[in-house]
């Protein structure tokens, strides 16, 4: 079955960075892109950017640019989201999530991970 | 961007009630909607997706329809278990944008 695993919850200070893992099982990794959506404490759905697992190729959302950083390691399955320069307005459950088609880099999400909380403060 | 508009931003109805939910986006975006249900303390999980096509195992009270920038989704008939926040979501360009969510509870 489909798993996307994800690290677990970090406490960074600000001007830190952080660093998100998930590890997906249960399907071909390079075939499906994967996105990243952030929550931040009883708020909504932010839409972060995707990774083409396959070719390494990345595209964020303009908030985000110059700050992210998206990669992948395909011998083992895992995709990265690292965020710099942490603010408090960082702080928030960070998912993966993959696309529900076949090298589609966008349409609806099928699986997600379980999250990780990552929590910016000095 | 697409901005995405979800109302009521909350309910409350009773076991057995029709609840529909609206999602009115800022400009056309065709059938390019997908809905999404998430529980205190889980990930969103897709219910919907192209306005109105249910995910498999997806019990059939939930529905969707509209097209360009006016959307609903509907229980038919809400049940205790259907407590949660949706959210709808634009695929037609990017970035992809949520709705602000709309909070289900049991009157």
């Amino acid at each position: 079955q489909v798993q996307l695993v994800q690290s677990g919850a970090e406490v960074k200070k600000p001007g830190a960075s952080v660093k998100v893992s998930c590890q997906a099982s249960g399907y071909t990794f390079t075939g499906y892109y994967l996105h990243w959506v952030r929550q931040a404490p009883g708020q909504g759905l932010e839409w972060m950017g995707w990774i083409n697992p396959k070719s390494g190729g990345t595209n964020f959302a303009q908030k985000f640019q110059g700050r992210v950083t998206m990669t992948r390691n395909t011998s083992i399955s895992t995709a990265y989201m690292e965020l710099n320069s942490l603010r408090s307005d960082d702080t928030a459950v960070y998912y993966c999530t993959r696309v529900g088609t076949y090298s589609s880099a966008w349409y609806y999400f099928d699986y997600w991970g379980q999250g990780a909380l990552v929590t910016v403060s000095s | 961007d697409i901005q995405m508009t979800q109302s009521p931003s909350s309910l409350s109805a009773s076991v057995g009630d029709r609840v529909t939910i609206t999602c009115q986006a800022s400009q056309d975006i065709s059938n390019s909607l997908n809905w999404y249900q998430q529980k205190p303390g889980n990930a969103p999980k897709l219910l919907i997706y192209d306005t109105s096509i249910l995910e498999t195992r997806v019990p059939s009270r939930f529905s969707g329809g509209g097209s360009g920038t006016e959307f609903t989704f509907t229980i038919s008939s809400l049940q205790p278990e259907d407590i949660a926040t949706y959210y709808c979501q634009q695929h037609h360009d990017l970035p992809l944008t949520f709705g602000g969510g709309t909070k289900v509870e049991i009157k």
